[in-house]
């Protein structure tokens, strides 16, 4: 069964490091997303991306934010400046036309 | 502020019982309707969908949308301990049809006792 990939699976940083957090979304699918979650909080909406650019973006996804898509398989989240704050689980998930999302097994980002 | 709202239990029935697990959201504009699981540590999981009024069978789950009274709900019949997780209710709004932006609830934990 297809399913999204995600790299790495934990990554240890420190503050003021650059992170990229890599995904290669399921094949056929048309629409790509990062949403992350706190420990023992919500899963939060990030960003959401079709068509080689961003179709919506939360408040949480500042200028220290930003999506990619290098090629026609990877799905990159870049966060610039980490902060303690940023430490959290963020899960890419794509979705074949915009409705059921699928997501990957995440990525762990701590941030010291 | 859109909000999707759960009880986040726990949920206890015994194994063979009926889980009835529960969401109330804020945006009467809402169109479709998630129910995802998650295992401590892993990530969501898509069980079901829903997108009109009544209820929607798959399996052992059945899903059900009250637009009128914004209310979702998932039954779980013959619960197993593998069903054991917590439950995440998961809406996208008016003007997010198209964009696949999901609000989720805190979730609902279900412990399904042998």
């Amino acid at each position: 069964e297809p399913e999204v990939t995600q790299t790495p699976s934990h990554q240890v940083t420190q503050m003021g490091q650059e992170v990229i957090l890599r995904c290669v979304p399921i094949s056929n699918h048309l629409y790509f997303y990062w949403y992350r979650q706190i420990l023992g909080q919500k899963v939060e909406f990030l960003v959401s991306f079709y068509n080689n650019e961003i179709s919506e973006k939360s408040e949480i996804f500042d200028d220290q934010f930003s999506v990619e898509r290098p090629d026609g398989s990877n799905f990159t989240l870049k966060i610039r400046s980490t902060k303690l704050e940023d430490s959290a689980m963020y899960f890419c998930a794509s979705s074949q036309w915009g409705g059921e999302l699928f997501f990957g097994e995440g990525s762990r980002l701590t941030v010291l | 502020q859109k909000e999707v709202e759960q009880n986040s239990g726990p949920l206890s029935v015994p194994e063979g019982a009926i889980a009835s697990l529960n969401c109330t959201y804020s945006d009467r504009g809402s169109q479709s309707f998630f129910w995802y699981r998650q295992y401590s540590g892993k990530s969501p999981e898509l069980i079901m969908s829903i997108y009109s009024n009544g209820d929607k069978e798959d399996g052992r789950f059945t899903a059900q949308l009250n637009k009128a009274s914004q209310y979702v709900s998932l039954l779980i019949r013959d619960s197993q301990p593998s069903d054991s997780a917590t439950y995440l209710c998961a809406v996208n709004g008016e003007g997010s049809s198209n964009t696949g932006k999901l609000i989720f609830g805190q979730g609902t934990t279900l412990q399904v006792k042998p």
